[in-house]
């Protein structure tokens, strides 16, 4: 079975550019979550959606991060414009939902963000 | 304000021996706690759970434990092994659908 698929792997911008992130979650996933890493934060919950509807985005540093879900197999994560501080590893999640919330979430690969 | 703390950054242990890797939290309402192992290029997988019903959860070499007085655990691999190289977050659930994650500890373990 596919795990979560993130495309592009890696990303080399320059600072002012338009960025998209691309995921598709494990099929019958009701949840998908955006994550950053850094050194300084670690792992940090960008946003979830459930059932493609936004949850909770209390986690997107900025209005220049906006992220949609357009069907349950497609997310996107868009920064616009980029800056050199959104330098990260972005990794999108999916879980099923279990009784007691979501289960254990399945990362993907994640995708390597450069802006120079 | 880290809600999930992970204070070592590193850590390096001889294979065989025994690794500890500590994680503090803050919000006595979290009831559900995670670690996760992350390789180099890789997204994170899932490695243990322990609900805050239980002081204790193993699966094989790999023990969590949990102490909610102190607000702390502490993830215990024994015995170490090299493939075990890797960093591992820590993650806790308050009790809705998202999951605060640490830090990390970058993990090596020395043949």
């Amino acid at each position: 079975d596919a795990g979560v698929i993130q495309s592009p792997r890696h990303e080399v911008t320059e600072m002012g550019q338009e960025v998209t992130l691309r995921c598709k979650p494990i099929s019958g996933h009701d949840y998908l979550f955006w994550y950053r890493q850094t050194m300084m934060r670690g792992l940090e919950l960008l946003i979830y959606f459930n059932n493609n509807v936004p949850i909770d985005d209390s986690g997107m540093p900025e209005d220049r991060f906006s992220a949609k879900m357009p069907n349950a197999s497609f997310s996107t994560l868009k920064i616009q414009p980029s800056e050199p501080r959104d330098s990260a590893v972005y990794f999108c999640a999916s879980s099923p939902k279990t009784a007691r919330g979501p289960d254990t979430q399945y990362f993907g690969p994640g995708t390597r963000l450069t802006v120079l | 304000d880290q809600q999930v703390k992970q204070n070592s950054p590193s850590l390096s242990v001889q294979e065989g021996r025994i690794s500890i890797l500590n994680c503090d939290y803050t919000n006595s309402m979290f009831d559900y706690f995670l670690w996760y192992k992350k390789y180099p290029a890789e997204g994170p997988t899932f490695l243990i759970s322990i609900s805050s019903i239980k002081d204790k959860n193993e699966d094989g070499r790999f023990t969590v434990f949990l102490n909610k007085s102190a607000k702390h655990l502490s993830l215990h691999i024994v015995p170490s092994q090299p493939g075990d190289s890797a960093v591992y977050f820590c993650a806790a659930n308050p009790g809705t659908y998202k999951y605060i994650f640490g830090t990390g500890t970058r993990l090596k373990v020395l043949a």
